[in-house]
């Protein structure tokens, strides 16, 4: 079965760095999204991405946050100047539509990003 | 904006019986997803509910979705040490473009 892939699993990072989480969505899907999970908490929406750009957006996608699909089959996302309350698991997922009676969301294993 | 709520927060039981997470919107859905988290794992898709009323079963799992379309459950009968991990109800608004998740049940199950 087709999946979300994700990398690196883990990146370990300095306050203030730039880090880019870099993600292969399903190859037939449209629609493509960077949840985060804190240890322990819910699953929180960051962006989403259609026809090569954002279609929504959450408080938490400030201007440290980009998104950006280079090619056909990367999906990635930049945080520009790292804080520590970015340490997290960043998950990608992508749906094939998007309309009521929506498709499922296919998540990626998910990178843990550790900011010290 | 839009909230999904979900309760317990965390549910110990003892193999065998029966487990029961509820998932409330502040307001109407056009459909809601459920998903399970294994420990470690990521949110993998368990079912989808689309009509007012809509009962679904997957063996051991019942999940429903209110008339108001603003409220859902997912019930374990006779949970199983497999069943262990955090179950996420997700709701999708009309015209927006992601899926709101709950707070997330988890479940612990004791042999």
């Amino acid at each position: 079965e087709p999946e979300v892939t994700q990398t690196p699993s883990h990146q370990v990072t300095q306050m203030g760095q730039e880090v880019i989480l870099r993600c292969v969505p399903i190859s037939n899907h449209l629609y493509f999204y960077w949840y985060r999970q804190i240890l322990g908490q819910k699953v929180e929406f960051l962006v989403s991405f259609y026809n090569n750009e954002i279609s929504e957006k959450s408080e938490i996608f400030d201007d440290q946050f980009s998104v950006e699909r280079p090619d056909g089959s990367n999906f990635t996302l930049k945080i520009r100047s790292t804080k520590l309350e970015d340490s997290a698991m960043y998950f990608c997922a992508s749906r094939d539509r998007n309309i009521p009676g929506d498709s499922p969301l296919h998540f990626g294993n998910g990178t843990r990003l550790t900011v010290t | 904006g839009q909230q999904v709520m979900q309760i317990p927060q965390y549910q110990h039981v003892q193999e065998g019986e029966d487990f029961t997470t509820y998932c409330n919107s502040s307001t109407t859905l056009s459909n809601i997803q459920w998903y399970k988290q294994r420990p470690g794992g990521h949110p993998v898709f368990l079912i989808q509910l689309v009509k007012s009323g809509e009962v679904k079963k997957q063996k051991r799992l019942t999940f429903q979705f209110g008339e108001a379309k603003k409220n859902s459950s997912l019930h374990i009968t006779a949970t199983q040490t497999t069943d262990v991990g955090t179950y996420f109800c997700a709701g999708h608004h009309t015209n927006a473009g992601k899926s709101t998740f709950g707070d997330g049940t988890t479940l612990t199950v004791k042999p």
